[in-house]
């Protein structure tokens, strides 16, 4: 099947304005993970999903960071206000229930804030 | 906190040759999972070699091992018969097993596979 997928592959917004970054899982999957890939340094982690909720967002670096999973599937990663320093590639994998060591990784979006 | 350090920010091989990446951890877990992740340009994570902290054999995957020495937390890759494709940024990557399902990150080892 497919594998997991990001929209935009890339994205320049200005600073200040409001973006929106989504991820489409492996079907059945139902954990769902956001990670960030600053230039020359590994990913870190943003967010875990296990379902429709949260279970983990203590990644999140401020308020401006949101993200939802409103049907159990696709996920959106909201930045508020966004900042030069947020410029990143934004990475998603997902997973079975109960098998976090198998994350499948998306190609992540890149975002550039000017 | 977990950390996980790659302290070989870039290395070379020639092609055919065997080559060893290094990766140390911290962590006061006795049980956990540590990974090897290639990264090509196309930014895609893909899992290279996967190896439980309760295993004591170290696990291969065709051309890839690794060198777990638990007690030293050092996890080594090593890739036999190097290939052009094997070019990529290498991260070692750390998981507590049970309660935790995020992924700590090494800074990466960019791998350059000469003809």
């Amino acid at each position: 099947g497919a594998g997991v997928s990001q929209t935009p592959s890339n994205k320049v917004t200005e600073k200040g304005k409001y973006v929106e970054l989504r991820c489409d899982p492996i079907s059945g999957h139902t954990a769902l993970y956001w990670y960030r890939q600053s230039l020359g340094q590994g990913p870190e982690f943003l967010i875990y999903f296990q379902g429709t909720g949260a279970a983990d967002d203590s990644g999140l670096p401020n308020d401006r960071f949101f993200a939802v999973r409103p049907e159990g599937s696709v996920s959106t990663l909201k930045i508020q206000r966004t900042e030069r320093g947020d410029s990143a590639v934004y990475l998603c994998a997902s997973s079975l229930y109960n098998s976090p060591e198998e994350q499948y990784f998306g190609p992540g979006t890149r975002l550039t804030v000017t | 906190a977990q950390t996980v350090t790659q302290s070989q920010p870039e290395m070379s091989v020639q092609e055919a040759e065997t080559v060893t990446l290094s990766c140390t951890y911290d962590t006061s877990e006795s049980n956990y999972y540590l990974f090897w992740y290639k990264q090509p340009p196309s930014r895609q994570m893909i899992l290279v070699i996967r190896q439980e902290a309760y295993k004591q054999q170290n696990a291969t995957e065709n051309r890839f091992s690794v060198n777990f020495q638990k007690a030293a937390k050092s996890f080594s890759l090593k890739i036999s018969d190097s290939q052009l494709g094997d070019t990529a940024m290498y991260f070692c990557a750390f998981m507590k097993m049970g309660g935790s399902e995020k992924l700590v990150f090494g800074k990466g080892t960019k791998l350059t596979v000469n003809p």
